[in-house]
């Protein structure tokens, strides 16, 4: 089945406690970007990579790095977490660049 | 810079009756257009397009948005309204001169379908 994984699904950790979010696509797609959801501000892209080693920063890239050392894996680090990244990630693959692959999500809170 | 507006939080509407949703954008170049629904729970998924060509496009579960170039619209039409069409609603633009994959989205539309 072609899907986008994300682990772990739910996670809460402390402020400064470095973390990452594993994302994983089956569908041989180039593009693969990070998103974060919060409550009346939609998604805003983090960063997004057009293929291995290929990654640039989107709107709110403060905070995270990424890697894309393999087609498949897109992780998303956060170094040293603050209350302020409290929120709901997605990650998406996509092969054109166009309509983009929703993993199902991961809810973060940073205490 | 590019952006986008769905200037409605929510929309509500009866089964059986027509829904629009509305989206307002802003690039510097031409736009790529697209709409995503999301389901309680769940991670988003991709309804329709707009690339080039014909302004009215045709998507999934019978969705339809029209690309309006002189309003910079891309509103998101069903002509009868589903139980099951509740949802949130995501309008999302990409600037074509952009190189890149920077997709931008806006706020999202709760879509509420009454029986």
């Amino acid at each position: 089945e072609a899907q986008v994984t994300q682990n772990p699904r739910y996670l809460i950790t402390v402020t400064g406690k470095k973390l990452t979010v594993t994302c994983s696509q089956n569908m041989n797609h180039e593009y693969m970007s990070w998103y974060r959801q919060d409550p009346g501000l939609g998604l805003r892209q983090i960063y997004y990579s057009m293929n291995v080693e290929v990654t640039d920063k989107g709107d709110v890239p403060e905070g995270y790095k990424v890697s894309r050392k393999e087609k498949r894996n897109f992780p998303l680090i956060l170094e040293s977490p603050s209350p302020n990244q409290t929120s709901l990630y997605f990650c998406a693959s996509s092969s054109t660049g166009y309509e983009q692959y929703f993993g199902p999500g991961t809810r973060l809170t940073v205490t | 810079a590019q952006s986008v507006a769905q200037p409605e939080d929510q929309v509500n509407v009866a089964e059986g009756n027509p829904l629009t949703v509305k989206c307002t954008y802003s690039v510097s170049g031409n736009p790529y257009l697209f709409w995503y629904v999301q389901y309680p729970n769940r991670g988003l998924q991709f309804l329709l397009k707009y690339i080039t060509g014909d302004n009215l496009v045709k998507g999934s579960y019978g969705f339809e948005a029209e690309f309006n170039k002189s309003q910079t619209s891309f509103h998101l039409k069903k002509p009868s309204a589903l139980v099951s069409d509740s949802a949130l609603y995501f309008c999302a633009v990409r600037d074509r001169n952009n190189a890149g994959n920077m997709l931008t989205f806006g706020g999202g539309t709760r879509l509420m379908v009454k029986p």
